[in-house]
């Protein structure tokens, strides 16, 4: 039972235009969502989070919308950077943050100069 | 700042056969969790220690088990091996049982033959 799913396994996208990664949930007691990067060879990097009080959050190129309703979260980076290339890992949590993380499979991004 | 560090890097064992794989938190962390991601799949999660106890477990069966000592590092211990475990397994390290300030090491790829 996947309770966080991230539908493509793969984006490419061209350097300089935005990437949208998606990720849908389907237990509505998750109210607390965070994005990590990964490189091969390296652990997850902690990227960005969002509170289910809020419907966004930004930092920097990087932007988190959250549609509650929908059960829905999506990443936008922009400008898109060949060092944005990596798998990228959606991951909810519940009582604001304190539970374990729960995983997506990943979407793993390309980003082609 | 080591960061996080988990050893050894790669390993290859035989079915049935007992595998610990190594974890030192991050300076100042005092929290340990650990993760097993499948080929193609997102981490799991597996257990939390904290104050040298297993706080929380995750859906693993009891072949998995795991220890923290007092300055705070950790070992994961599966028994019995089987095909099927092998994966990467990920350390992440937090401050007094958090899940979302987790930083993670780079993993440890364990293939079962």
């Amino acid at each position: 039972d996947q309770q966080v799913k991230q539908n493509s396994p793969s984006l490419s996208v061209q350097e300089g235009r935005i990437s949208i990664l998606n990720c849908d949930y389907t237990n509505s007691m998750f109210d607390y969502f965070l994005w990590y990067k990964k490189y091969p060879a390296e652990g997850p990097t902690f990227l960005i989070s969002i509170s289910s009080i809020k419907d966004k959050n930004e930092d920097g190129r990087f932007t988190v919308f959250l549609n509650k309703s929908a059960k829905h979260l999506s990443l936008h980076i922009v400008p898109s950077q060949p060092g944005d290339s990596a798998v990228y890992f959606c991951a909810a949590s519940r009582n604001s943050g304190n539970t374990p993380l729960v995983f997506g499979k990943g979407t793993r991004l390309s980003v082609i100069a | 700042d080591a960061g996080v560090t988990q050893s050894p890097t790669h390993l290859i064992k035989t079915r049935g056969q007992q595998v610990t794989l190594r974890c030192s938190p991050k300076s100042g962390h005092d929290t340990v969790s650990w993760y097993q991601q499948a080929l193609g799949q997102g981490p799991q999660f597996i257990f939390q220690y904290y104050e040298e106890e297993e706080r929380q477990r995750g859906n693993f069966p009891d072949r998995f088990s795991g220890h923290q000592f007092p300055n705070y590092s950790s070992e994961l211990n599966v028994n019995a091996l089987l095909l099927g475990d092998s994966a990467l397994y990920l350390c992440a390290s937090s401050l007094e049982a958090q899940w979302t300030e987790a930083f993670f090491g780079q993993g440890t790829r364990l293939t079962v033959v």
